[in-house]
C-alpha cells in the first residue's frame, strides 16, 4: 500500500462545477503540499499545509491531522484548471523529502 | 519564495550518452533534490543533493548511474549516464528550507 494514496486517478467535470481531490496518507508528517503539473511536465506548488485551511483564489485546501487525509477543491472550476494535482507530504522522519501521491488527471470541459 | 531553473527543459539523446542537467536556485536553500517522473508514474528521490559532498541516494539510484555536484548553496548538476530507454523520463530539481520547497520546471528526457 502506497503511503499517500490519491482519489479519484482521473477526474472529468464540466467547466463551472465544484472539484474535490482527496489525499490519504499513513505516515507522520510535518506538512502536505499540493502541487499543480501541467501536460509540459513543470511542477507549481499550490499549497504547503500543517494544519486547517488555506484559500487561494479559487483553490481551497484542507487538512484533517487526526484523519490523516487532506481535500483540495476548486470553485467554479474552468478548462484552465485541467491539469494533474499530485499531494505530497513531508516526512516528519528523513530531513525535507517528500513523498508523493500517484496524482489526481483533471480535465475541464468547456 | 525561490525560482528554480533547469537547463535543458528537454532532449532527446541516443543510448549509451550522457546528459547532465543543471539546476540554479535564485536564493540560497538548505536542501536540493533531484526528482524522477517516469512516464505515468509519480515522483521518485533519486537523491538529496548536499553541498560540499557526495550526494545522499534513495534505495535503487546508485552514483555512477547519477552522479550529482552540488558546488554551492544555489547551484546542482545531475547526470544521467549510460543512457537506456528506461531512462526517459521527466527530471526535476527540487529545494527547500526547514519552512518551503520549491520546483523547478522540469526536464524531459527521450532516449532512442
Amino acid at each position: 500500500k502506497n503511503e499517500v494514496e490519491q482519489s479519484p486517478q482521473n477526474l472529468t467535470a464540466q467547466e463551472g462545477e465544484f472539484i474535490t481531490i482527496n489525499c490519504s496518507y499513513s505516515v507522520g508528517i510535518s506538512a502536505l503540499h499540493w502541487l499543480q503539473q501541467h501536460p509540459g511536465g513543470g511542477i507549481v506548488s499550490l499549497f504547503m499545509l500543517s494544519s486547517g485551511k488555506k484559500k487561494h483564489g479559487r483553490l481551497i485546501a484542507t487538512i484533517n491531522i487526526q484523519e490523516k487525509h487532506s481535500s483540495l477543491h476548486i470553485t467554479a472550476s474552468h478548462p484552465r484548471d485541467s491539469a494533474v494535482y499530485i499531494c505530497a507530504v513531508r516526512l516528519i522522519q528523513g530531513a525535507q523529502k517528500l513523498v508523493f501521491g500517484q496524482g489526481t488527471r483533471l480535465t475541464i470541459n468547456p | 519564495s525561490a525560482v528554480i531553473s533547469q537547463k535543458p527543459s528537454r532532449d532527446i539523446c541516443q543510448r549509451g550518452t550522457s546528459l547532465t542537467i543543471q539546476c540554479q536556485v535564485d536564493s540560497q536553500v538548505t536542501m536540493m533534490f533531484w526528482y524522477r517522473q517516469q512516464p505515468g508514474q509519480s515522483l521518485t528521490l533519486i537523491a538529496t543533493a548536499n553541498q560540499g559532498s557526495e550526494a545522499t541516494y534513495e534505495s535503487g539510484f546508485v552514483i555512477d548511474k547519477f552522479p550529482i555536484s552540488r558546488p554551492n548553496l544555489t547551484f546542482s548538476t545531475l547526470t544521467v549516464s549510460n543512457m537506456s530507454p528506461e531512462d526517459s523520463s521527466i527530471y526535476l530539481c527540487s529545494a527547500g528550507t526547514s519552512y518551503e520547497q520549491y520546483f523547478g520546471p522540469g526536464t524531459r528526457l527521450t532516449v532512442t
